[in-house]
């Protein structure tokens, strides 16, 4: 079964500071692709960062950057220098295979505080 | 990345009652997708709308309760059958380019169903 866990239900950091989200995911395919996206409350879902499985280099995407480790199929996302704006639910996510269907995780709430 | 609008944001509706939700992106799209996600969860996804064929729809979904459309490449429309309460929740569509592996959304229906 393919599987996406996230094991921090909810955080809360200080504006400034730099939060690590923690993903896992379990597939037996060697083609995948892992994602980040975030949900503010305006509920609309945003693409925060994308990562292809072949690729060993970490994905940046300005002061979001990753963490994939792929023999322990691990993906966190850092955020650096947190702002207000960050607060949002962030759900870890991967297609796998020829599948185009994105598998999720059940998200971290993630609160930046002022 | 694409723009997606949906129509409409937010409804109020009477069980037993049906109610359209309308998936238009501003560029042609292989796929297409509908998903639910009660507050504060995660989503699940309910079929994939295939153009010029019947929706994939996902274990514990039937064409009966969620009908849906794709007359072409650009829109999609989701339609929440004989309605209930359990039915509140927010439907989100994506859209996706085959072999990009990667997903955008629209900016979600919030259904309340009394």
């Amino acid at each position: 079964a393919q599987t996406v866990t996230q094991s921090q239900p909810e955080m809360s950091v200080q504006e400034a500071e730099t939060v690590t989200l923690s993903c896992t995911y379990d597939t037996s395919e060697n083609n995948y692709y892992l994602f980040w996206y975030k949900q503010p409350p305006s509920r609309q879902m945003i693409l925060v960062i994308r990562q292809e499985a072949y690729k060993q280099q970490n994905a940046t995407e300005n002061r979001f950057s990753v963490n994939f480790q792929k023999a322990a199929k691990s993906f966190s996302l850092k955020i650096s220098d947190s702002q207000l704006g960050d607060t949002a639910m962030y759900f870890c996510a991967f297609i796998a295979g020829r599948d185009d269907k994105i598998i999720f995780g059940k998200g971290t709430r993630l609160h930046i505080l002022p | 990345s694409a723009v997606i609008s949906q129509k409409p944001s937010r409804d109020i509706c009477q069980r037993g009652t049906s109610l359209t939700i309308q998936c238009q992106v501003d560029s042609q799209v292989t796929m297409m997708f509908w998903y639910r996600q009660q507050p504060g969860q995660s989503l699940t996804l309910i079929a994939t709308a295939n153009q010029g064929s019947e929706a994939t729809y996902e274990s514990g979904f039937v064409i009966d309760k969620f009908p849906i459309s794709r007359p072409n490449l650009t829109f999609s429309t989701l339609t929440v059958s004989n309605m209930s309460p359990e039915d509140s929740s927010i439907y989100l569509c994506s859209v996706g380019t085959s072999g990009r592996y990667e997903q955008y959304f629209g900016p979600g229906t919030r259904l309340t169903v009394t």
